[in-house]
């Protein structure tokens, strides 16, 4: 247990569905990041939250929408995605953004997309 | 572009010595992060290196030369529970992560 939660632990949708992911973090941390993870593939990073302020967006497909209610809440809202957005979804945080700042993961949405 | 290399897959016995070398190239370098991820689970962090030399915790050492843009993991008295994979990360000088594809780490008894 890492301290941070994601919801659900798996989920198979289709092109035309809408569907959310929940990270959920319990670590009192500021930051919040979500990251995809393929096959054989370095994690990718996706976008980046800290103090509910979004920082980073590394040209992410509009098809992927997060929200940040409060720091410790993050969402993945999905719509219209394609079979190669079949990943693992990682949820992490942080207490900053600074170099010593270790990022502490959740155990992922393994998402599928037929 | 930034890069970290990575071996994708090694095999040692139980009871050995391994070790997982990573080398990067990017722009900028702001420490060295190593974590563990068992197949189907989160990544947990094992380490981190901002200055040259070795860090060691228990039976897990890293090491790192910024002159070489090199580390490596090493694992000591290998377990069947260290069959893993092991990802290298790297902060830039943006501090974000650029990763390695990890290594995958098979324990043979």
């Amino acid at each position: 247990e890492t301290g941070v939660t994601q919801t659900p632990r798996h989920l198979v949708m289709g092109m035309t569905n809408k569907k959310s992911l929940k990270c959920e973090q319990h670590l009192g941390h500021n930051a919040m990041y979500w990251y995809k993870q393929s096959a054989k593939k370095p994690l990718e990073l996706m976008f980046v939250y800290n103090f509910k302020e979004q920082t980073e967006n590394n040209s992410v497909p509009s098809r992927f929408s997060p929200e940040c209610p409060n720091s410790s809440h993050l969402f993945l809202h999905l719509h219209t995605l394609q079979p190669e957005d079949s990943a693992l979804y990682l949820c992490a945080s942080s207490q900053g953004t600074g170099d010593t700042d270790t990022q502490y993961f959740g155990p992922g949405t393994r998402l599928t997309v037929l | 572009g930034q890069n970290i290399d990575q071996p994708t897959e090694m095999t040692a016995t139980e009871g050995a010595i391994v070790q997982i070398n990573c080398t990067y190239q990017t722009s900028g370098f702001n420490g060295l992060f190593w974590y563990q991820q068992h197949a189907g689970e989160a990544p947990t962090f094992l380490s981190y290196n901002v200055l040259d030399g070795l860090e060691e915790k228990g039976r897990f050492s890293s090491f790192l030369s910024r002159s070489k843009g090199y580390s490596y993991l090493l694992l000591k008295e290998l377990q069947m529970k260290d069959s893993a994979s092991y990802l290298c990360a790297v902060m830039d000088s943006n501090y974000q992560l650029i990763w390695g594809a990890g290594t995958k780490l098979i324990i043979k008894p």
